[in-house]
């Protein structure tokens, strides 16, 4: 089975500083796909950025990165000068085959706030 | 980019009645949508795979007479809950999976729905 595990329930940062939020994952197949999702106080998932299980480079988008250490099992996201609208709920992801068929596994998310 | 809406965002029904939430693709058709649930302060659990013109695949656990799910066109999936009770009050997203194209495909969200029974 499949799992993800975030074990900061929350994280503080101050503005302009960099911040790492962890990601594990479980998986015995070897093709999945990693995602970070934010999702601010109004409930919608904004995706952030994605990882394939086979990409050599570790992926980035704009001040977004994620630290992907495959023998770890870890998919760390950063996020580079923060602003304060980076405030919100974090939730890492894993897309993989479950029971047949491909399904996204959700951690438990970190929230994390930022002070100016 | 990919826009997916639910309609109500937000609903307050008095238990034992059924209430009935809309999920849209607005400009890609889904082969199959998600309907997840969030109890307040955790995280997005998968309640069942809804695919286009077949039954849905629910999660155990999930009870599929009570969560009624119709996804009857490429752009459209419905979650009815049926008899609701307090518990059940929860927020309900839904995400749809649009066409691959050359094996990657993004799977996008939904706006939420919060849904309150009294």
């Amino acid at each position: 089975a499949q799992k993800i595990t975030q074990t900061q329930p929350g994280m503080f940062v101050q503005e302009k500083e960099a911040v790492t939020l962890d990601c594990t994952y479980d998986t015995s197949d070897p093709s999945y796909g990693l995602f970070w999702y934010k999702q601010p106080s109004s409930g919608e998932m904004i995706f952030l950025i994605y990882q394939g299980s086979y990409d050599q480079q570790n992926a980035t988008e704009g001040r977004y990165s994620l630290n992907f250490q495959k023998a770890r099992k870890s998919a760390n996201l950063v996020i580079s000068a923060s602003q304060l609208g980076d405030s919100a709920m974090y939730f890492c992801a894993m897309r993989g085959l479950q029971g047949g068929s491909e399904k996204l596994v959700f951690g438990k998310g970190t929230k994390l706030t930022v002070n100016p | 980019g990919a826009v997916v809406s639910q309609h109500p965002s937000r609903v307050i029904c008095k238990s034992g009645t059924s209430v009935k939430i809309e999920c849209r693709s607005l400009d890609f058709q889904a082969t199959t949508m998600f309907w997840y649930r969030q109890f307040p302060k955790q995280s997005l659990m998968l309640m069942a795979t809804s695919n286009e013109g077949s039954k849905a695949t629910y999660e155990q656990g999930v009870e599929k007479d009570k969560f009624l799910i119709n996804h009857a066109s490429l752009t459209l999936s419905t979650l009815t809950v049926t008899s609701a009770h307090p518990e059940d009050s929860s927020f309900y997203i839904c995400s749809a999976r649009a066409f691959e194209l050359a094996g990657v495909y993004e799977q996008y969200f939904g706006p939420g729905t919060r849904l309150t029974v009294t």
